[in-house]
């Protein structure tokens, strides 16, 4: 098993730019997430996903938007990136269920928005 | 509304001591879950601990022991005989039924072990 995987490593962009993100997971997960990790403000939700077909806003949507065509992807697209979107995102999935809501976490994107 | 407060920012200690984090929390669920995850150096975070809100029972997993109190909210982290390589940032997280169970967390507390 793979786990979770992110699709690019790093990234820099230009404002205005644009780019999807790519989240994959070989577990069969229902739930998947996208945070962002800024210094000393630990993982904030921007949008989440309850199943395939599905998606929800988070924490802090604005600036971006997803997508969940398939159980095991799920896509965070920036339409016209801005220097405040500088970050480290990352995804995580869960499986839902009484006992199964620790989440699992690809390895992070670095975006650097110039 | 939700929330994670861990009010140490950074620790710093010498190895072999014992340290403990903490965690205190805000919800007005009665049924919620509390996480404790780890991020070394290298990024990724890694999950270290689940426990629901009817479970006050302590755990212990070798150096790592967690003490969650309901009566105060809170919910530390205890590494004992601290090594190297537990130097990390460690986040406490909460997810309860208000919330849809989406998680919260906190900013996070660096911990810097010495040798």
């Amino acid at each position: 098993n793979a786990g979770v995987t992110q699709t690019p490593k790093f990234r820099v962009l230009k404002t205005g730019q644009s780019m999807t993100l790519l989240c994959a997971q070989d577990m069969n997960h229902e739930y998947m997430y996208w945070y962002r990790q800024d210094p000393g403000m630990g993982l904030r939700l921007i949008h989440y996903s309850v199943g395939e077909g599905t998606t929800a806003k988070g924490e802090v949507p604005d600036g971006y938007n997803v997508s969940r065509l398939k159980k095991q992807n799920f896509l965070l697209g920036l339409e016209s990136a801005a220097p405040s979107q500088t970050s480290v995102y990352f995804c995580a999935s869960s499986y839902p269920g009484r006992d199964y809501y620790e989440q699992y976490f690809g390895p992070g994107t670095r975006l650097t928005v110039t | 509304a939700q929330k994670v407060t861990q009010a140490q920012t950074e620790i710093s200690v010498v190895e072999k001591e014992d340290v403990t984090l903490d965690c205190v929390y805000e919800t007005r669920d009665t049924t919620y879950y509390l996480f404790w995850y780890k991020q070394p150096p290298s990024g990724e975070l890694v999950f270290l601990i689940r426990r629901n809100s009817f479970d006050e029972q302590n755990e212990i997993s070798g150096r790592y022991s967690w003490n969650f109190q309901k009566s105060t909210s809170s919910f530390n982290f205890t590494i004992t005989a601290s090594q190297v390589v537990d130097s990390a940032v460690y986040f406490c997280a909460l997810s309860g039924v208000t919330g849809g169970f989406k998680t919260i967390f906190g900013a996070g507390t660096r911990l810097f072990v010495k040798a």
